[in-house]
């Protein structure tokens, strides 16, 4: 019921393409779904935020699609660069609750 | 360069050994956290402080001890850790949610301490 289930493990893109990465939850008590990127020896920054009132939210080249009958969320990156080869992570909250509930992550290497 | 740091960057300690790791933040916010990070894997909430009392404990085990001196510092006192307990520990920090229209604050995590238990 807390989970968050993040796919695929691992992507590989050209340069130039469009990365996607999906998320599912169960549970409709959330209602804040963060993006955040890792680089190695850093720590997450926050990338993206949607809530379920929103279908589509844009930020430069990265976008979160939000269905809400579905329970599903997904980051697309757009004109992929090696820069943004990194770990991202979605996650979930309820409101007013302080605790983020992380998908396992997903390691993009973006291909020169 | 991330608002929240934490030092030291990494830290080395044999199991006997007591050591702190530090987290400042001076962006006023009132809520902060401590995280575990194992390789490969997300971040493993351990701790939460708000107004600087101790909100959420996940059930660590007491050789870890967190400390909220005041509202931009966040200590964490080790104490006969064990191996497993290497790995990378963040802080991240919060404003409070003061209503339901600004609910959901953004953390903020630092860098980062990579521990390592001999």
């Amino acid at each position: 019921q807390q989970q968050v289930k993040q796919s695929p493990q691992s992507l590989i893109v050209q340069k130039g393409g469009i990365s996607i990465i999906n998320c599912a939850y169960e549970n409709t008590a959330f209602d804040y779904f963060p993006w955040y990127q890792q680089f190695p020896g850093k720590g997450p920054a926050l990338l993206i935020a949607i809530r379920p009132d929103v279908s589509e939210k844009k930020e430069g080249r990265f976008t979160i699609s939000f269905n809400k009958s579905a329970k599903q969320f997904s980051l697309h990156i757009m004109d992929s660069q090696p820069g943004d080869s990194a770990t991202y992570f979605c996650a979930a909250s309820l409101g007013g609750s302080e605790k983020l509930v992380f998908g396992k992550g997903t390691k993009l290497t973006v291909n020169p | 360069d991330t608002e929240v740091t934490q030092t030291p960057k990494h830290l080395v300690m044999g199991m006997t050994n007591k050591k702190s790791l530090k987290c400042e933040q001076h962006m006023g916010h009132r809520a902060m956290y401590w995280y575990k990070q194992k390789a490969k894997k997300p971040p493993e909430l351990m701790f939460v402080y708000s107004y600087e009392k101790l909100s959420i404990n996940e059930s660590v085990p007491s050789r870890f001890s967190p400390e909220c001196p005041n509202s931009s510092l966040l200590n964490l006192h080790l104490h006969a850790l064990q191996p497993e307990d290497s790995a990378l520990y963040l802080c991240a920090s919060s404003q409070e949610a003061l209503s339901w229209e600004n609910s959901n604050q953004p953390q903020h995590f630092g860098d980062g301490t990579r521990l390592s238990i001999l």
